[in-house]
């Protein structure tokens, strides 16, 4: 099993859809937890971090469940803009180490 | 806030040459920095951790004397490629997060390298 887990997608919703991706992680050890998105040959650009309580930016929101350990996404009112790959990014407590997601790729439709 | 500046963004050269990429964080000390590289629809794959004054630690299968990484600053990493070969062409990006365990990385622009 992966360490991080995500749907390589795509997904493919009308321009104002609302999307949810998920992304499991296996360790438990996990404490911090993050959303990028990365455009077509581009560097990964920080989304938002994670917050225990969820948190939202926007048209984005971002929740927890350490329980099931997994962590959400949530697009409303989807952009043309919106279409990229989106990466989970999980850091071990503790430690410099970072693991990513292999991304999910979204595609807003006209 | 937290720009991460890379340099040069494309290189292209002859087989054989040595290059040297630049990563620098610009708003904010950068204790720990990153390298990434990214083949054409594939995820990021780290190449190296590196702290501020101590050396890097290279990823399993990474060539340590083929990947030279510096980070003699706080806001200062260099990756050279020495002896450069076709196969080495790729998408290299560096990042860098700030003190403190568990901060979020931010990323450079990148370096497209191309080896002929």
């Amino acid at each position: 099993r992966k360490e991080v887990e995500q749907d390589p997608g795509p997904f493919n919703v009308p321009e104002g859809a609302t999307v949810a991706f998920n992304c499991t992680y296996s360790n438990s050890a996990s404490q911090s937890f993050f959303w990028y998105r990365q455009d077509c040959r581009k560097e990964p650009k920080l989304l938002m971090s994670v917050y225990s309580s969820g948190n939202e930016d926007g048209r984005f929101t971002a929740q927890l469940n350490r329980a099931s350990q997994y962590i959400s996404l949530l697009i409303r009112d989807s952009k043309l803009s919106d279409s990229a790959t989106y990466l989970c990014v999980v850091n071990l407590g503790g430690t410099y180490k970072y693991i990513f997601g292999t991304g999910t790729r979204l595609k807003v439709l006209a | 806030g937290a720009v991460v500046s890379q340099h040069p963004s494309w290189v292209i050269c002859k087989s054989g040459t040595s290059v040297k990429i630049e990563c620098r964080s610009l708003d904010f000390q950068a204790t720990t920095m990153f390298w990434y590289r990214q083949f054409p629809k594939q995820s990021l794959m780290l190449m190296a951790t590196s702290n501020e004054g101590s050396k890097a630690t290279y990823e399993q299968g990474v060539e340590k004397d083929k990947f030279l990484i510096n980070h003699a600053s706080l806001t200062l990493s260099t990756l050279t490629v020495t002896s450069a070969h076709p196969e080495d062409s790729s998408f290299y990006i560096c990042s860098a997060s700030g003190r403190g365990i568990g901060q979020p990385q931010h990323f450079g622009d990148g370096t497209r390298l191309s080896i002929l």
